[in-house]
C-alpha cells in the first residue's frame, strides 16, 4: 500500500496568512492527488485534483503543486472559512489511500 | 445540484450485520462509478469499497474483504453496503463518494460525497 504523510500535523494562523501544507507519498503517484477539506462533523469537501485542479466552485487562493511524492497545498490568504482538517489522498493505486489530516487553526 | 444521502447506520452488536444505503439524485446516477469510505478518529479516513457504474467491477479494501458487500441499482438510483461478521474496529461515519465522471487513473478522484452515517460496533 501507499503510504501517505502530511507535515505539520497541526498549525496555527492569523487571517490573512500565507499557508502551507506538505503531503509526502511513499513512492511515485505521478499527479494523482487530491486534497480535501473537512470541518468538525461534516464531510470532507473536495478542493483539488490531479495535483492542482480546483474542483468547481473552490476558490482560487487554494492552490495545489507537485509530483511524484511531493505535494503541498497553499492557502494564499486564510480566511475564517478556512480554519479545517485539511486531508490529502492518493488515487494512483489501490487501496485509495489518505493522508492523516492537518489541522489549521486561529492563532 | 448533485446530493448524495446515506442512511442505514446504527448501533450494532460484534457479529451482527447491517445494510447501508446511499441515495443518489441530481445527476445521471448509472454514469458514475462509486465509492465508500469510513471514517474513524484513531485511523482517519479509509477506503473501504468501489464499484463501477455497471457493476462488472468491484474491489474492497483488505480490512473488509469477505466481510463487506457493495452493490447498487442504477434504477433506484441508489448504492449500497452490506456489512456482516462486524466488529469494533468497524465502528465509524462511514461515507459514499462520487468518482468524476470518464475511465481511466486520471477520472479516479471523488468529486462529491455524502453526509456520512455513523454505524457503531458495541455489545
Amino acid at each position: 500500500d501507499i503510504q501517505m504523510t502530511q507535515s505539520p500535523s497541526s498549525l496555527s494562523a492569523y487571517v490573512g496568512d500565507r499557508v502551507t501544507i506538505t503531503c509526502r507519498a511513499s513512492q511515485g503517484i505521478s499527479n494523482y492527488l487530491a486534497w480535501f477539506q473537512q470541518k468538525p462533523g461534516k464531510a470532507p469537501k473536495p478542493l483539488i485534483y490531479a495535483a492542482s485542479s480546483l474542483q468547481s466552485g473552490v476558490p482560487s487562493k487554494f492552490s495545489g503543486s507537485g509530483s511524484g511524492t511531493d505535494f503541498t497545498l497553499t492557502i494564499s490568504s486564510l480566511q475564517p472559512e478556512d480554519f479545517a482538517t485539511y486531508y490529502c489522498q492518493q488515487y494512483n493505486s489501490y487501496p485509495l489511500t489518505f493522508g492523516p489530516g492537518t489541522k489549521v487553526d486561529i492563532k | 445540484e448533485v446530493q448524495l444521502v446515506e442512511s442505514g447506520g446504527g448501533l450494532v452488536q460484534p457479529g451482527g450485520s447491517l445494510r447501508l444505503s446511499c441515495a443518489a439524485s441530481g445527476f445521471t446516477f448509472s454514469r458514475y462509478s462509486m465509492d465508500w469510505v469510513r471514517q474513524t478518529p484513531g485511523k482517519g479516513l479509509e477506503w473501504v469499497s468501489y464499484i463501477t457504474s455497471d457493476s462488472s467491477t468491484i474491489s474492497y479494501a483488505d480490512s473488509v474483504k469477505g466481510r463487506f458487500t457493495v452493490s447498487r441499482d442504477n434504477a433506484r438510483n441508489s448504492l449500497y453496503l452490506q456489512l456482516s461478521s462486524l466488529r469494533a474496529e468497524d465502528t465509524a461515519v462511514y461515507y459514499c463518494a462520487r468518482r468524476a465522471y470518464g475511465s481511466g487513473t486520471y477520472y479516479n478522484f471523488h468529486d462529491y460525497w455524502g453526509q456520512g452515517t455513523l454505524v457503531t460496533v458495541s455489545s
